[in-house]
């Protein structure tokens, strides 16, 4: 079945530098796709939301960059904090016919700050 | 604004017994609210989808006979884990969504359940 996906489970950066984390999807058809920061049980938080028809898009301190050649998405984090420390999760975004939307989460990478 | 609370964070009960879990908008009104399950070190897991005032819609696999929700107003919807078992130990997380609130899913800080 059609999935979304993450190529790295962890990864460990040190602080102040820039931190990417990548994705991969297999639904061509998504409308949009979302990442999600997750720290230790809490709910997800968005960060920032890229629709399929842009290639980037810049939030405060956070980029997100769509492929759509190779159906990858990715997250950068520029100047890394401590308080960056979390999991982060794509998710697809498909709207259901109820006028709402559904979210499939990708597995997810976990992001340690080294201080 | 756009905050959605559950109750309780966390809970502990003996197999076979039933819990019941909130989940509220606290500042808008959700026309659909999902209920998610996370299981350690890994994903959200789409359970149901619920409008206010009809029926939940179940994702496959998922019993709906034991996860029963309830979406009574547009701010509350229940999940009940019925005879509850050790393998329903998990992070349940609740959003709710609203085209009026800027159509976007707003996530509760989830109940940590844990089965005995």
């Amino acid at each position: 079945g059609e999935s979304v996906g993450l190529h790295l489970p962890t990864l460990s950066v040190q602080e102040g530098d820039n931190s990417i984390i990548n994705c991969a999807y297999s639904n061509s058809a998504s409308d949009y796709f979302i990442w999600y920061k997750q720290e230790s049980g809490k709910g997800p938080q968005f960060i920032i939301d890229i629709r399929s028809n842009m290639d980037k898009r810049q939030g405060q301190r956070v980029t997100v960059l769509l492929n759509k050649t190779v159906k990858h998405l990715s997250l950068q984090i520029a100047a890394t904090q401590p308080g960056d420390s979390a999991v982060y999760f794509c998710a697809e975004k498909r709207y259901s016919g109820a006028g709402s939307y559904q979210l499939t989460f990708g597995k997810g990478t976990k992001l340690s700050v080294i201080p | 604004g756009a905050v959605v609370s559950q109750h309780p964070s966390w809970v502990i009960c003996k197999s076979g017994t039933s819990v019941k879990i909130e989940c509220r908008s606290l500042d808008f009104q959700a026309t659909t609210m999902f209920w998610y399950r996370q299981f350690p070190k890994q994903s959200l897991m789409l359970m149901a989808t619920s409008n206010e005032g009809s029926k939940a819609t179940y994702e496959q696999g998922v019993e709906k006979d034991k996860f029963l929700i309830n979406h009574a107003s547009l701010t509350l919807s229940t999940l009940t884990v019925t005879s509850a078992h050790p393998e329903d130990s998990s992070f349940y997380i609740c959003s709710a969504f609203s085209f009026l609130a800027g159509g976007e899913q707003f996530f509760g800080p989830g109940t940590r359940l844990t089965v005995l």
